[in-house]
């Protein structure tokens, strides 16, 4: 079974709108961590946001938001306010364990995002 | 501080010929994670080091590939002898030793982007 699934392989969104960029996640590990990786045509993978398996609270970076459904298993990204500099290809990953211990990220297939002006 | 660092950012090898890859880590980043994507697929994890030693090579796909980190700083992956199969884009990753209950991001590299003709 796919552990991290990102069901979008394309999306539009129009300059100065939200998006939200699905992420369905599997694991039986009480301890694990979210994370949304940014992939523009450059090809560098960049860091977003981090959500772990305990917090509380949504993790929020800047106009990056991460809504964490722990019952659903579900880990979307929204970017608030969207920017042609958004345009990217966006992954969802998950590293299953406690920090110290195993370490493997599993990554999604991706989504391909093209921000419209 | 200077982020992961990846040698060379393009190759492009003939089919039976040896390819050498670096990757400089963060300094002071025990864990050091070779990925890789082949084009049109998600990101696999190939190998996990703690300092010198690897914890996880399952993602390793076979024998041609060799991956090593001595001293524990850099790290090579060694592909050889070079098949079709094996172009993509390869990332490395450090991550922070981490305490119990935390997990620490990766920080991802630019990726070397090989060619196998």
């Amino acid at each position: 079974a796919q552990k991290i699934t990102q069901t979008q392989p394309g999306m539009f969104v129009q300059e100065k709108e939200a998006v939200t960029l699905d992420c369905t996640y599997d694991t039986s590990d009480p301890s694990y961590g979210l994370f949304w990786y940014k992939q523009p045509s450059s090809g560098e993978m960049i860091f977003l946001i981090y959500q772990g398996s305990y917090d509380q609270q949504n993790a929020t970076e800047g106009r990056y938001s991460l809504n964490f459904q722990k019952a659903r298993k579900s880990a979307n990204l929204v970017i608030s306010a969207s920017q042609l500099g958004d345009s990217a290809m966006y992954f969802c990953a998950m590293r299953e364990g406690n920090s110290g211990g195993y370490q493997k990220v599993t990554f999604g297939t991706g989504t391909k995002l093209q921000v419209i002006p | 501080e200077a982020g992961v660092t990846q040698f060379p950012s393009h190759s492009v090898i003939e089919k039976g010929q040896t390819v050498t890859l670096r990757c400089d880590p963060i300094s002071g980043h025990d864990n050091l994670y070779w990925y890789r994507r082949v084009m049109g697929k998600e990101i696999k994890f190939l190998l996990h080091f703690v300092k010198e030693s690897k914890q996880d090579e399952s993602g390793m796909p076979n024998n041609r590939f060799l991956a090593e980190r001595t001293g524990g700083t850099y790290s090579t992956l060694k592909v050889q002898p070079a098949e079709l199969e094996d172009s993509g884009v390869y990332f490395c990753a450090s991550s922070q030793e981490g305490t119990s209950g935390s997990i620490y991001e990766q920080y991802f590299g630019p990726g070397t982007r090989l060619t196998v003709t």
